[in-house]
């Protein structure tokens, strides 16, 4: 099945800079890659997401890119605000099995 | 309702207790799926169904563990006999397609926190 890989597992920025979170998948039929945001005892939910057939996107201050070759896909924050902090996960899914597998998280810290 | 719900947000059982929790998700939507999420950890893969059927349950750490949805809306997942390392909030999503064919966004749940004695 799928296995997801997540790093940094914590992240500390200062207010304005760039934050990237990197992560890796195993299943070369996933083809689904969506980035979650969880702030402390709330629901995930979802800032972006990429599929397979496109290498980049972008929404604002954040942008998801996507290498199917090397089967890993980052996340990136520029001009970090402190309501950026949050544990943000990675996932992918819609390969063999039709789940949604997600990384361990990344707590990230936006110091003003 | 608007958005996925679940019920109860809270529980607390002692060890060898039956639970069970409940997510309704937002109406129409065809695929629910079952997450365990540890604190400080990723939400964990339990189970995965598609309309009533459950396509996928290897995620589901014994059998003491069942989920049903028997027509295709509301769903139940069943803990028997639990244990302490069952303590965890228990996520629902729902989407309105197959995970990843053009189905885009996941949407959670508040969760069911479960703390067992």
């Amino acid at each position: 099945g799928e296995n997801v890989e997540q790093h940094p597992s914590t992240l500390s920025v200062q207010e304005g800079d760039s934050a990237v979170i990197k992560c890796t998948y195993s299943d070369s039929a996933s083809n689904y890659f969506p980035w979650y945001k969880q702030e402390l005892g709330k629901r995930p939910q979802l800032i972006i997401d990429i599929r397979s057939n496109v290498g980049e996107k972008k929404d604002q201050r954040i942008a998801v890119t996507l290498n199917k070759t090397a089967k890993h896909f980052s996340l990136h924050i520029t001009e970090t605000q402190p309501e950026d902090s949050a544990v943000y996960f990675c996932a992918a899914g819609g390969g063999s099995q039709g789940n949604l597998i997600f990384g361990k998280g990344t707590k990230l810290s936006v110091k003003p | 309702g608007a958005g996925v719900s679940q019920s109860p947000r809270y529980k607390v059982a002692k060890r060898g207790q039956d639970v069970a929790l409940r997510c309704d998700p937002i109406s129409g939507h065809v695929s629910l799926f079952w997450y365990q999420q540890a604190l400080g950890q990723g939400p964990e893969f339990l189970t995965y169904f598609q309309n009533e059927a459950q396509l996928d349950k290897s995620g589901l750490p014994s059998d003491r563990f069942f989920a049903e949805r028997p027509e295709g809306s509301v769903s139940t997942l069943k803990i028997q006999r639990t244990q302490q390392e069952d303590s965890a909030v228990y996520l629902c999503a729902s989407s309105w397609g197959r995970a990843g064919l053009g189905t885009g966004e996941l949407f959670f749940g508040e969760g069911s926190r479960l703390t067992v004695l």
